[in-house]
Protein backbone atom coordinates (compact mmCIF):
# COMPACT_ATOMS: atom_id res chain seq x y z
CA UNK A 1 0.00 0.00 0.00
CA UNK A 2 1.72 3.53 -1.73
CA UNK A 3 -0.57 5.85 0.58
CA UNK A 4 0.37 9.04 -0.95
CA UNK A 5 3.09 9.17 -3.69
CA UNK A 6 5.00 12.47 -4.85
CA UNK A 7 7.20 13.50 -7.88
CA UNK A 8 9.90 14.38 -7.89
CA UNK A 9 11.46 14.50 -4.76
CA UNK A 10 13.43 17.49 -5.52
CA UNK A 11 13.63 20.26 -8.50
CA UNK A 12 15.39 23.05 -9.36
CA UNK A 13 13.81 25.81 -11.68
CA UNK A 14 14.66 28.72 -12.92
CA UNK A 15 12.44 32.13 -12.82
CA UNK A 16 9.67 32.19 -14.79
CA UNK A 17 9.97 28.57 -15.47
CA UNK A 18 6.47 25.89 -14.97
CA UNK A 19 6.29 23.01 -13.56
CA UNK A 20 3.87 20.29 -12.51
CA UNK A 21 4.59 18.54 -8.82
CA UNK A 22 2.45 15.60 -8.91
CA UNK A 23 0.42 13.67 -6.23
CA UNK A 24 -1.21 10.04 -6.30
CA UNK A 25 -2.98 8.26 -3.75
CA UNK A 26 -4.39 5.01 -3.41
CA UNK A 27 -6.62 4.66 -0.58
CA UNK A 28 -9.52 6.27 -2.44
CA UNK A 29 -9.42 9.36 -0.39
CA UNK A 30 -12.02 11.97 -1.10
CA UNK A 31 -9.96 14.96 0.32
CA UNK A 32 -6.58 15.99 -0.96
CA UNK A 33 -4.93 19.14 -0.73
CA UNK A 34 -1.63 20.67 -1.45
CA UNK A 35 0.28 22.72 1.29
CA UNK A 36 4.36 24.35 1.61
CA UNK A 37 6.36 24.36 4.46
CA UNK A 38 8.93 27.10 4.89
CA UNK A 39 11.53 27.74 7.65
CA UNK A 40 9.59 28.97 10.95
CA UNK A 41 6.48 28.80 9.80
CA UNK A 42 3.34 26.04 10.18
CA UNK A 43 1.84 24.45 7.11
CA UNK A 44 0.35 26.68 4.91
CA UNK A 45 -2.58 25.18 3.03
CA UNK A 46 -2.20 25.99 -0.80
CA UNK A 47 -5.40 24.36 -2.27
CA UNK A 48 -7.45 21.34 -1.96
CA UNK A 49 -10.13 19.23 -3.82
CA UNK A 50 -13.22 17.51 -1.86
CA UNK A 51 -13.36 14.94 -4.85
CA UNK A 52 -12.84 14.65 -8.47
CA UNK A 53 -14.37 18.12 -10.43
CA UNK A 54 -13.81 19.87 -7.36
CA UNK A 55 -11.35 22.51 -6.07
CA UNK A 56 -10.55 25.29 -4.15
CA UNK A 57 -7.82 27.85 -3.10
CA UNK A 58 -6.47 28.05 0.67
CA UNK A 59 -4.45 30.07 2.35
CA UNK A 60 -1.92 31.05 -0.03
CA UNK A 61 -3.17 30.29 -3.73
CA UNK A 62 -1.46 32.88 -5.55
CA UNK A 63 1.07 31.35 -8.46
CA UNK A 64 -0.82 27.87 -8.06
CA UNK A 65 -2.54 25.96 -10.30
CA UNK A 66 -4.11 22.89 -9.48
CA UNK A 67 -7.03 20.61 -11.16
CA UNK A 68 -8.22 17.00 -9.68
CA UNK A 69 -9.86 14.72 -12.69
CA UNK A 70 -9.92 11.45 -10.87
CA UNK A 71 -10.10 10.48 -7.57
CA UNK A 72 -6.20 9.69 -7.20
CA UNK A 73 -4.10 12.10 -8.58
CA UNK A 74 -4.08 15.62 -7.82
CA UNK A 75 -1.14 17.73 -9.57
CA UNK A 76 -0.31 21.01 -8.33
CA UNK A 77 0.81 23.32 -11.28
CA UNK A 78 3.10 26.45 -11.48
CA UNK A 79 2.64 28.49 -14.31
CA UNK A 80 5.89 30.91 -13.92
CA UNK A 81 8.12 30.14 -11.16
CA UNK A 82 9.61 32.75 -8.83
CA UNK A 83 12.00 32.45 -5.81
CA UNK A 84 8.97 33.39 -3.46
CA UNK A 85 8.17 29.48 -4.83
CA UNK A 86 11.31 27.96 -3.04
CA UNK A 87 10.02 25.76 -0.31
CA UNK A 88 8.87 22.40 0.26
CA UNK A 89 6.00 20.98 -0.88
CA UNK A 90 3.52 18.31 0.50
CA UNK A 91 0.33 16.78 -0.64
CA UNK A 92 -1.84 15.12 1.79
CA UNK A 93 -5.25 13.10 1.76
CA UNK A 94 -7.79 12.02 3.82
CA UNK A 95 -11.48 10.08 3.82
CA UNK A 96 -13.23 13.49 4.28
CA UNK A 97 -12.06 16.74 5.19
CA UNK A 98 -10.16 18.10 7.20
CA UNK A 99 -12.34 15.84 9.97
CA UNK A 100 -10.13 13.26 9.63
CA UNK A 101 -6.11 12.72 10.09
CA UNK A 102 -4.00 13.40 7.14
CA UNK A 103 -1.84 11.16 5.28
CA UNK A 104 1.10 13.23 4.63
CA UNK A 105 2.86 12.21 0.97
CA UNK A 106 7.12 12.34 1.72
CA UNK A 107 7.47 16.13 0.49
CA UNK A 108 8.90 17.66 -2.83
CA UNK A 109 11.69 20.24 -2.51
CA UNK A 110 11.43 22.89 -5.08
CA UNK A 111 14.45 25.46 -5.01
CA UNK A 112 13.39 28.80 -7.87
CA UNK A 113 16.53 30.17 -8.84
CA UNK B 1 -6.72 35.63 15.00
CA UNK B 2 -6.64 31.86 14.72
CA UNK B 3 -2.99 30.56 15.97
CA UNK B 4 -1.12 27.70 17.20
CA UNK B 5 2.16 28.27 19.13
CA UNK B 6 4.35 25.66 20.21
CA UNK B 7 7.24 25.60 22.69
CA UNK B 8 10.27 25.08 23.00
CA UNK B 9 11.27 25.79 19.62
CA UNK B 10 13.88 23.11 20.08
CA UNK B 11 14.83 20.77 22.50
CA UNK B 12 17.92 18.45 22.81
CA UNK B 13 17.83 15.52 25.90
CA UNK B 14 19.75 12.20 26.77
CA UNK B 15 18.28 9.16 25.35
CA UNK B 16 16.40 7.30 28.06
CA UNK B 17 15.30 10.34 29.59
CA UNK B 18 11.53 11.75 29.78
CA UNK B 19 10.28 15.28 28.31
CA UNK B 20 7.44 17.60 27.59
CA UNK B 21 6.09 19.76 24.66
CA UNK B 22 3.38 22.00 25.13
CA UNK B 23 0.97 23.55 22.09
CA UNK B 24 -1.20 26.91 23.21
CA UNK B 25 -4.19 27.45 20.72
CA UNK B 26 -6.06 30.26 20.43
CA UNK B 27 -7.96 28.99 17.63
CA UNK B 28 -12.51 28.66 17.85
CA UNK B 29 -14.08 27.21 17.00
CA UNK B 30 -12.03 24.72 18.11
CA UNK B 31 -13.05 20.55 17.02
CA UNK B 32 -9.93 18.46 17.56
CA UNK B 33 -6.60 18.92 18.01
CA UNK B 34 -3.65 16.65 16.84
CA UNK B 35 0.23 15.89 17.70
CA UNK B 36 2.26 14.88 14.13
CA UNK B 37 5.86 13.58 14.25
CA UNK B 38 8.03 14.79 11.21
CA UNK B 39 11.36 12.89 10.68
CA UNK B 40 13.47 15.23 8.61
CA UNK B 41 12.94 14.41 4.75
CA UNK B 42 9.47 12.87 5.12
CA UNK B 43 6.34 14.12 5.68
CA UNK B 44 3.90 14.18 8.83
CA UNK B 45 2.82 11.05 10.61
CA UNK B 46 -0.20 11.80 12.80
CA UNK B 47 0.25 10.55 16.28
CA UNK B 48 -2.84 11.18 18.23
CA UNK B 49 -5.68 13.09 17.66
CA UNK B 50 -7.76 14.22 20.43
CA UNK B 51 -11.44 16.06 21.08
CA UNK B 52 -12.57 18.40 23.62
CA UNK B 53 -14.06 16.02 25.68
CA UNK B 54 -10.79 14.04 26.02
CA UNK B 55 -8.32 14.64 28.37
CA UNK B 56 -5.22 12.26 27.91
CA UNK B 57 -4.93 9.85 25.02
CA UNK B 58 -1.31 7.50 24.89
CA UNK B 59 0.30 5.95 21.56
CA UNK B 60 2.91 3.86 23.05
CA UNK B 61 5.36 6.04 24.66
CA UNK B 62 3.58 9.49 23.71
CA UNK B 63 0.98 10.77 25.81
CA UNK B 64 -0.74 13.91 24.78
CA UNK B 65 -3.24 15.90 27.19
CA UNK B 66 -5.75 18.51 26.64
CA UNK B 67 -7.01 21.05 28.83
CA UNK B 68 -9.87 22.34 26.50
CA UNK B 69 -10.99 25.27 29.43
CA UNK B 70 -7.31 26.87 29.05
CA UNK B 71 -6.61 26.08 25.65
CA UNK B 72 -3.48 23.86 26.28
CA UNK B 73 -1.92 20.70 24.62
CA UNK B 74 1.34 18.84 25.89
CA UNK B 75 3.07 15.73 24.83
CA UNK B 76 5.04 13.04 26.80
CA UNK B 77 7.90 11.72 25.78
CA UNK B 78 8.76 8.17 27.92
CA UNK B 79 12.17 6.94 28.06
CA UNK B 80 13.08 8.76 24.66
CA UNK B 81 14.82 6.66 21.94
CA UNK B 82 17.31 7.81 19.36
CA UNK B 83 14.27 7.42 16.94
CA UNK B 84 12.10 9.46 18.88
CA UNK B 85 14.62 13.16 17.15
CA UNK B 86 12.21 14.85 15.06
CA UNK B 87 9.94 17.85 14.61
CA UNK B 88 6.86 17.36 16.02
CA UNK B 89 3.90 19.35 14.92
CA UNK B 90 -0.01 20.10 17.20
CA UNK B 91 -2.52 20.67 14.77
CA UNK B 92 -5.90 22.38 15.69
CA UNK B 93 -8.96 21.56 13.56
CA UNK B 94 -11.96 24.04 13.64
CA UNK B 95 -14.88 22.06 12.43
CA UNK B 96 -18.55 22.42 13.11
CA UNK B 97 -18.61 24.27 8.94
CA UNK B 98 -14.68 25.64 8.84
CA UNK B 99 -12.99 22.96 7.44
CA UNK B 100 -9.42 24.56 8.43
CA UNK B 101 -6.51 23.12 10.04
CA UNK B 102 -4.28 25.72 11.77
CA UNK B 103 -0.64 24.56 12.44
CA UNK B 104 2.45 25.08 15.16
CA UNK B 105 5.59 26.07 13.54
CA UNK B 106 6.57 22.48 15.42
CA UNK B 107 9.36 21.67 18.41
CA UNK B 108 12.59 20.20 17.22
CA UNK B 109 13.43 17.45 19.30
CA UNK B 110 17.07 15.84 18.84
CA UNK B 111 18.10 12.64 21.47
CA UNK B 112 21.82 12.15 21.87
CA UNK B 113 23.05 8.94 23.09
Amino acid sequence: NAGVTQTPKFQVLKTGQSMTLQCAQDMNHEYMSWYRQDPGMGLRLIHYSVGAGITDQGEVPNGYNVSRSTTEDFPLRLLSAAPSQTSVYFCASSRQGGANVLTFGAGSRLTVL
Amino acid sequence: KNQVEQSPQSLIILEGKNCTLQCNYTVSPFSNLRWYKQDTGRGPVSLTIMTFSENTKSNGRYTATLDADTKQSSLHITASQLSDSASYICVVYQGFGNEKLTFGTGTRLTIIP
